[in-house]
């Protein structure tokens, strides 16, 4: 299985700042015959379900903000909140679809307010 | 409005079996992959599992913690996907969502324990 591992485990942010969550995957998930990152980002808050904010690495979902982007390729990515809003704490995860037989998530960052 | 509805858990012993469903409305199920996804208590995300459409032949895979004791299954006819879960373990404790690529349902919580 491709082992998803994010950093850090926890973060604190003041409001309005710039938060940054890495995710490192133990093989490549960029796909060569597309060169499509097999890489999405979810939110979760306490109490709901995830919501997809990121897909193929960097492309932002339907109605999510700005302020919200992914980056990265083949085994190292970062999800950038541009500036922390109140709304935002929440738990984020790592996803890789790039083995369709082994989906596989990173643990999880916690983001809280600073 | 996309809508995934997940029914069927509750408490079982261990050894025992459940069946969850999850009911979809609002887009186009046939055509869609359909994944189960499992959240313990305070932990991350494991996915679990997931079934493919008729056209690429009602594929499934699973994940090594619940192969051979789990089948995914789908009634097209019925925007219906299923989990059937055996020999369930306490470690199965967890709510367990349903999802296609983009949308969450609010899971229903499976609860092993004698």
């Amino acid at each position: 299985d491709i082992v998803m591992t994010q950093s850090p485990d926890s973060l604190a942010v003041s409001l309005g700042e710039r938060a940054t969550i890495n995710c490192k995957s133990s093989q490549s998930v960029l796909y060569s015959s597309n060169n499509k990152n097999y890489l999405a980002w979810y939110q979760q808050k306490p109490g709901q379900p995830p919501k997809l904010l990121i897909y193929w690495a960097s492309t932002r979902e339907s109605g999510v903000p700005d302020r919200f982007s992914g980056s990265g390729s083949g085994t190292d990515f970062t999800l950038t909140i541009s500036s922390l809003q109140a709304e935002d704490v929440a738990v984020y995860y790592c996803q890789q679809y790039y083995s369709t037989l082994s989906i596989t998530f990173g643990q999880g960052t916690r983001l809280e307010i600073k | 409005e996309v809508q995934l509805v997940e029914s069927g858990g509750g408490l079982v012993q261990p050894g025992g079996s459940l069946k969850l469903s999850c009911a979809a409305s609002g887009f186009t199920f046939s055509g869609s992959a359909m994944h189960w996804v499992r959240q313990a208590s305070g932990k991350g995300l494991e996915w679990v599992g997931r079934i493919r459409s008729k056209a690429n032949s009602y594929a499934t895979a699973y994940a090594a913690s619940v192969k051979g004791r789990f089948t995914i299954s789908r009634d097209d006819s019925k925007n219906t996907a299923y989990l059937q879960m055996n020999s369930l373990k306490t470690e199965d404790t967890a709510v367990y969502y349903c999802r296609d690529g983009i949308h969450w349902g609010q899971g229903t919580l499976v609860t092993v324990s004698s």
